[in-house]
């Protein structure tokens, strides 16, 4: 049963946009959301996290936002670049320190 | 400094056979995670390690098992291999059991059951 889940497999950006990558959840005990950025070939890069007592946490080009209500997650990479093309992960910390991953949006910046 | 280092980078078994992948965590993270990675899927959790003791396990059955040595390497071991089972298994590091910095993962090890 996947309690994180990112619907949208694939996203594609012009180069300057604003990217916004979607994830949701089921558990409201998660405590602690993280993305990551995963190129091919190699293992994925911790890029920005927020805790739960926050709703948004920013970081140059990348904000996260948390909406607990919703139980939903979003990345937001403004402007964004050719380099960010890349599988974006959102994970989340439930009980006994497990993350759960969701399954990844490819995400695609057109020059 | 140094990545997390996972050998061998490919590997092709048969089924029932069994299989050991290694980890080698960033100089001073005593926490090391493993997950397998499948398509539609995504990453799926299978165990912590910290200070030699496994602190969490995921819904995987009990033919994969790990163990961490005392200089924070560690091993995974997949006893009689099915099909299934063919992935990308990451090793993560972190410097403390709750990852609260995040993890760093490693490029992962693709086994191939065949």
């Amino acid at each position: 049963d996947q309690q994180v889940k990112q619907n949208s497999p694939s996203l594609s950006v012009q180069e300057g946009r604003i990217s916004i990558l979607n994830c949701d959840y089921t558990n409201s005990m998660f405590d602690y959301f993280l993305w990551y950025k995963k190129y091919p070939a190699e293992g994925p890069t911790f890029l920005i996290s927020i805790s739960s007592i926050k709703d948004k946490n920013e970081d140059g080009r990348f904000t996260v936002f948390l909406n607990k209500s919703a139980k939903h997650l979003s990345l937001h990479i403004v402007p964004s670049q050719p380099g960010d093309s890349a599988v974006y992960f959102c994970a989340a910390r439930g009980t006994g320190n497990q993350f759960y991953f969701g399954t990844g949006t490819s995400l695609t910046v057109i020059p | 400094k140094a990545g997390v280092t996972q050998t061998p980078r490919y590997l092709i078994k048969t089924r029932g056979q069994q299989v050991t992948l290694s980890c080698s965590p960033i100089s001073g993270h005593r926490s090391v995670s493993w997950y397998q990675q499948t398509p539609g899927q995504g990453l799926q959790f299978l165990f912590e390690y910290f200070s030699e003791t496994q602190r969490n396990k995921g819904n995987f059955p009990g033919r994969f098992s790990g163990r961490q040595f005392s200089n924070s390497r560690s091993e995974m071991n997949v006893s009689t291999l099915e099909l299934g089972d063919s992935a990308l298994y990451l090793c993560a590091s972190s410097l403390t059991l709750q990852g609260a910095y995040g993890y760093t993962f490693g490029s992962g090890t693709r086994l191939t059951v065949v």
